[in-house]
């Protein structure tokens, strides 16, 4: 089975501007969440989608958010970028909820 | 709310020799508990998992770890070290909260070994 894929792998954008991360699960995986790495903050939960719906949330300004497609791919997006937002975005697939979770290579964004 | 402690930033051991990485954590019900590793310039991969059953869990690449209640603790062990096991590590505890699941992840520690 192929792994959990993001797209694109290098982002570079301006304040302000807004940017969309993909990402394409493992096949018959239903549950895709989405984490923001950074060496200061560590690992913050996004959000986290189940069968197109957005279960939860972590404590993210509403300039974050996110979607899944009802092939279970998902997009999340950031609207009117900040210095801060630079971070490593992961994405990670799980067959079940509860279950282990599998991650993707993970998208890095800059703002300059 | 739930929380996950890792009390040491890095931990520094010999190649041969047993290695132990802690975790605490704290939960409102009954914990899944997962470890992940993350090489260099690379996402996050599953280590082990402690849902039910035995306290001790075997996982990926020789590594174990043991689930205590009493203390709420979850350290990952290996008996023998290996120079290719640096990397940094992070323990979870994924819970239920209000109508979906949430991964907590602890701030992580960077393991270094020696040859």
């Amino acid at each position: 089975k192929a792994g959990v894929t993001q797209t694109p792998r290098y982002l570079i954008k301006t304040r302000g501007q807004q940017v969309t991360l993909s990402c394409s699960p493992i096949s018959g995986h239903r549950s895709v969440s989405w984490y923001q790495q950074t060496p200061g903050q560590g690992l913050q939960f996004l959000f986290e989608y189940f069968s197109e719906t957005q279960r939860n949330k972590g404590n993210f300004p509403g300039r974050f958010s996110g979607r899944q497609f009802s092939n279970s791919r998902s997009e999340m997006n950031v609207s009117t970028l900040e210095l801060g937002d630079s971070a490593l975005y992961l994405c990670a697939s799980s067959a079940v909820q509860y279950n282990e979770q599998f991650f993707g290579p993970g998208t890095r964004l800059t703002v300059l | 709310a739930q929380s996950v402690a890792q009390p040491e930033d890095q931990v520094n051991v010999a190649e041969g020799n047993p290695l132990t990485v802690k975790c605490t954590y704290s939960v409102s019900g009954n914990p899944y508990l997962f470890w992940y590793v993350q090489y260099p310039n690379r996402g996050l991969q599953f280590l082990l998992k402690y849902i039910t059953g035995d306290n001790l869990v075997k996982g990926s690449y020789g590594f174990e770890a043991e689930f205590n209640k009493s203390q709420t603790s979850f350290h990952l062990k290996k008996p023998s070290a290996l120079v290719s096991d640096s990397a940094l590590y992070f323990c979870a505890v994924r819970d239920l909260d209000t109508g979906g699941f949430k991964t907590i992840f602890g701030a992580g520690t960077r393991l270094f070994v020696k040859a």
